[in-house]
């Protein structure tokens, strides 16, 4: 059983549209969980982390987290054509700095 | 502040050689995390180093070992190359290694061709 899943896309939205990312996880221990963003042929880069249930705001970005349903997403508001990536969703089980990545999901945000 | 660091950026090996990749990580980071990334199984964590010690491993077999030195650079080495070791290696690196985890900021990559 996969530890971290997330629908592989393509997802496709117009410009200024809001894009939602979800990705659920398996291990009800998980501690930490962090959203990432790769162009093609480049190296993840951060977008945001949340730890706590609830709500997390970073500009156009908002992740949501719900231990309950074992359910984190990322909502990105005004979507642009450079926010067409790989959106990779972590997860964190407990000590140290083991990750478990979702496959990724690809969005094309188009003009 | 310079960001990590891999070094070499493309490889290319034959089966049954040994191959060691490089990693400076961000100045003042302790952790080193090692990934593997295929177009099937995505991102795989290989093993993190914590001040020169391995603090967790992922389910790769022996042939993929790494160490850590005093200045926090990292290196890993895969022995004995199959065709399916072919991939990107990624190092990640954070500052602490606690519980949940630090940010990681990830590196550029190597890209193993294995023939």
């Amino acid at each position: 059983q996969k530890e971290v899943e997330q629908n592989s896309g393509p997802l496709s939205v117009p410009e200024g549209a809001i894009a939602s990312l979800n990705c659920t996880y398996s291990d009800r221990g998980s501690q930490s969980f962090f959203w990432y963003r790769q162009y093609s042929g480049k190296s993840p880069e951060l977008i945001m982390f949340i730890y706590s249930n609830g709500d997390k705001e970073d500009g156009r970005f908002t992740a949501q987290l719900n231990k309950a349903s074992q359910y984190v997403s990322l909502l990105i508001r005004d979507s642009q054509p450079s926010d067409s990536a790989t959106y990779l969703c972590a997860v964190n089980l407990d000590t140290g700095n083991q990750f478990y990545f979702g496959t990724g999901t690809s969005l094309t945000v188009i003009p | 502040k310079a960001g990590v660091t891999q070094t070499p950026r493309y490889l290319i090996k034959t089966r049954g050689q040994q191959v060691t990749l490089s990693c400076s990580p961000i100045s003042g980071h302790r952790s080193v995390s090692w990934y593997q990334q295929t177009p099937g199984q995505g991102l795989q964590f290989l093993f993190e180093y914590f001040s020169e010690t391995q603090r967790n491993k992922g389910n790769f077999p022996g042939r993929f070992s790494g160490r850590q030195f005093s200045n926090s650079r990292s290196e890993m080495n895969v022995s004995t190359l199959e065709l399916g070791d072919s991939a990107l290696y990624l190092c990640a690196s954070s500052r602490t290694s606690g519980r949940g985890g630090d940010t990681q900021y990830f590196g550029p990559g190597t890209r193993l061709t294995v023939l």
